[in-house]
């Protein structure tokens, strides 16, 4: 059971490129998110989906886009990357609805901007 | 909003027993989590409160006082892999419907021998 798989671990751009993060989940989780975690912040949540068609945004969506064309994925885009974008980006993906359902988090992707 | 609080670092001996307290204030609340994060990886979930009172988790417990917006995490016995930052995460129903998580900005918890 792969969980959630994040592609690529690792990431150098140059400013005002763009790139796409993945994330995939083989867990059929009808919710995913991405956070970006920066020092001294913590996880700040990015853009968010609770299924197929569905996304909304979290408390940092500029610059940022997300598309959520099938349960398993939830691809996160930088348009034209900022040095400001520079961070660890997680996914995590749960099942929706009420419990402790826990959040599994992919194993990240660093990022730097230059 | 929602706004959690949890101290920045903490230092412990090992073999011994550390409590770190989280505060948050939000509305909508639908469970308190605590993660574990080691330097360079992924969060890992360590806890689940959404009612009052204790649970335990062999040397892990968390407690939950939902009327003081207060939570703690009790680490037992020590040991030098326990070195790692541990998050608190409230979650919480937003207008638009889901339960978002949010996270405090962790405790980086050092271990001493």
């Amino acid at each position: 059971n792969a969980g959630v798989t994040q592609t690529p671990k690792f990431q150098v751009l140059k400013t005002g490129q763009s790139m796409t993060l993945q994330c995939a989940q083989d867990m059929n989780h009808e919710y995913m998110s991405w956070y970006r975690q920066d020092p001294g912040m913590g996880l700040r949540l990015i853009h968010y989906s609770v299924g197929a068609g569905i996304t909304d945004q979290g408390e940092v969506p500029n610059g940022y886009n997300v598309s959520r064309s099938t349960t398993e994925d939830f691809p996160l885009r930088l348009l034209s990357a900022a040095p400001s974008q520079t961070s660890v980006y997680f996914c995590a993906s749960r099942t929706q609805g009420t419990g402790g359902t826990e959040a599994f988090f992919g194993q990240g992707t660093r990022l730097t901007v230059v | 909003g929602q706004n959690i609080d949890q101290p920045t670092e903490m230092t412990a001996t090992e073999g011994a027993i550390v409590q770190i307290n989280c505060t948050y204030q939000t509305s909508g609340f639908n469970g308190l989590f605590w993660y574990q994060q080691h330097a360079g990886e992924a969060p890992t979930f360590l806890s689940y409160n959404v009612l009052d009172g204790l649970e335990e988790k062999g040397r892990f417990s968390s407690f939950l006082s939902r009327s003081k917006g207060y939570s703690y995490l009790l680490l037992k016995e020590l040991q030098m892999k326990d070195s790692a930052s541990y998050l608190c995460a409230v979650r919480a129903y937003s207008g638009g419907g889901a339960d978002g998580l949010t996270f405090g900005k962790g405790t980086h918890l050092i271990i001493q021998p």
